[in-house]
This record gives C-alpha cells, sequence and structure tokens, in this order.
C-alpha cells in the first residue's frame, strides 16, 4: 500500500464548478504539500500546511491530522487550472530532503 | 527574478554515455534536491546537498553522481551504471529548515532525458 494515496487519479469538470482533489498517508507527517505540475512539467508550491486550512485565490487546502486526509479545493474552476495536482508529505522519520509523494491527480477543465 | 535553472531541457542519449544535467539556483538556498519523475509514479529522491560539498544519497541514487562545489550549483551526472535512464528530471531547492519535510521546494522546469 502506498503510503500517499490521491483521488480520484483524473478528474474533468466543466468550467466553473468546484473541485475537490483528495489525499490521505498513513505515516506521522511534519507537513504535507500541495504541487501543480503543468504539462510542460514545471512544478510550483501551492500550500504547505501541518493543520487547519490555507486559502490563496480560488484555491483552498485543508488537513485534518487526526484522519490523516488533506483535501485541495478549486472554486469557479477555469480551463487554466487543467494540471496535474501532487500531494506529498514530509516525515518527521525522513530525511531532510526526502518527501514521500503521491501519484497525482489529473484535472481537466472543459470551457 | 529568482528562481531555478535546468539545461538542457531535452537531451538524448546513448547507451553507454555518461551525461550531465545542470541546475543553477539564484535564490540562496542552502538545500538542493534532485528528483526523478516516471509516467505513473511519484517523483523520487536521487540525491539531495544541504551545505556546499556535502551531499546524501535519496532513494534511488544507483547509477547517478552529484556534486556541489558552489551553493549555487548542484549537478546531476546520469552515469552507464543506470539500467533505465529514460525520465523526466527535476531539480528543486529549500531553504535549510530544523524540521525535515517542512519546506517549501522551488522547482526547475525540468529536464527530459531519453535513451536511444
Amino acid at each position: 500500500k502506498n503510503e500517499v494515496e490521491q483521488s480520484p487519479q483524473n478528474l474533468t469538470a466543466q468550467e466553473g464548478e468546484f473541485i475537490t482533489i483528495n489525499c490521505s498517508y498513513s505515516v506521522g507527517i511534519s507537513a504535507l504539500h500541495w504541487l501543480q505540475q503543468h504539462p510542460g512539467g514545471g512544478i510550483v508550491s501551492l500550500f504547505m500546511l501541518s493543520s487547519g486550512k490555507k486559502k490563496h485565490g480560488r484555491l483552498i487546502a485543508t488537513i485534518n491530522i487526526q484522519e490523516k486526509h488533506s483535501s485541495l479545493h478549486i472554486t469557479a474552476s477555469h480551463p487554466r487550472d487543467s494540471a496535474v495536482y501532487i500531494c506529498a508529505v514530509g516525515n518527521y522519520g525522513g530525511s531532510q530532503g526526502n518527501l514521500i509523494f503521491g501519484k497525482g491527480t489529473k484535472l481537466s477543465v472543459k470551457p | 527574478d529568482g528562481g531555478i535553472t535546468q539545461s538542457p531541457k531535452y537531451l538524448f542519449r546513448k547507451e553507454g554515455q555518461n551525461v550531465t544535467l545542470s541546475c543553477e539556483q539564484n535564490l540562496n538556498h542552502d538545500a538542493m534536491y534532485w528528483y526523478r519523475q516516471d509516467p505513473g509514479q511519484g517523483l523520487r529522491l536521487i540525491y539531495y546537498s544541504q551545505i556546499v560539498n556535502d551531499f546524501q544519497k535519496g532513494d534511488i541514487a544507483e547509477g547517478y553522481s552529484v556534486s556541489r562545489e558552489k551553493k549555487e550549483s548542484f549537478p546531476l551526472t546520469v552515469t552507464s551504471a543506470q539500467k533505465n535512464p529514460t525520465a523526466f528530471y527535476l531539480c528543486a531547492s529549500s531553504i535549510k529548515g530544523a524540521i525535515p519535510g517542512a519546506n517549501v521546494l522551488t522547482f526547475g522546469a525540468g529536464s527530459r532525458l531519453t535513451v536511444l
């Protein structure tokens, strides 16, 4: 069983829809990261959180430490949100550089 | 603007050849990382460095080598010993924080290596 599981693997939405991507993990974590990978391959860090909720524009990230679960929400989705969204966790028992990455959720937003 | 520059973006290699991927950052970050991405898999750590002249192996270091002679630069060499080198390679950097895994990463645009 993977230590970081994302769902769904693929998601197609119509422009304007509210989108939720889920991430579950099975290890103790120092922090959880949400990343965005565009079709060209570059990755951008969206959020790093260890408790509660963070918001940036139309993106909201929440984490429930007790349930070992995080969600990434996109409100009023737009075709430019089409990308792969990756969840990664920092593990207290791991090395400084070693995040555990999920396999990603591919989001396609249709106009 | 500060950021990470990876080059080349695309690279083709014949079997048996070593190739070096460049990674340069002007963010004044102490820590730098190399990840490998394969289709359908999560990113995996190859090597990382927290300080000049020091680096540690990640989960999949076999067949790769690195150097960290300058704070700004962390080149990765894919050697002929790497049996399946075709992949997308990503360089990243961060501050050197006190808590493992709790530092925001800045990524380069990646280098796609294809072995012919």
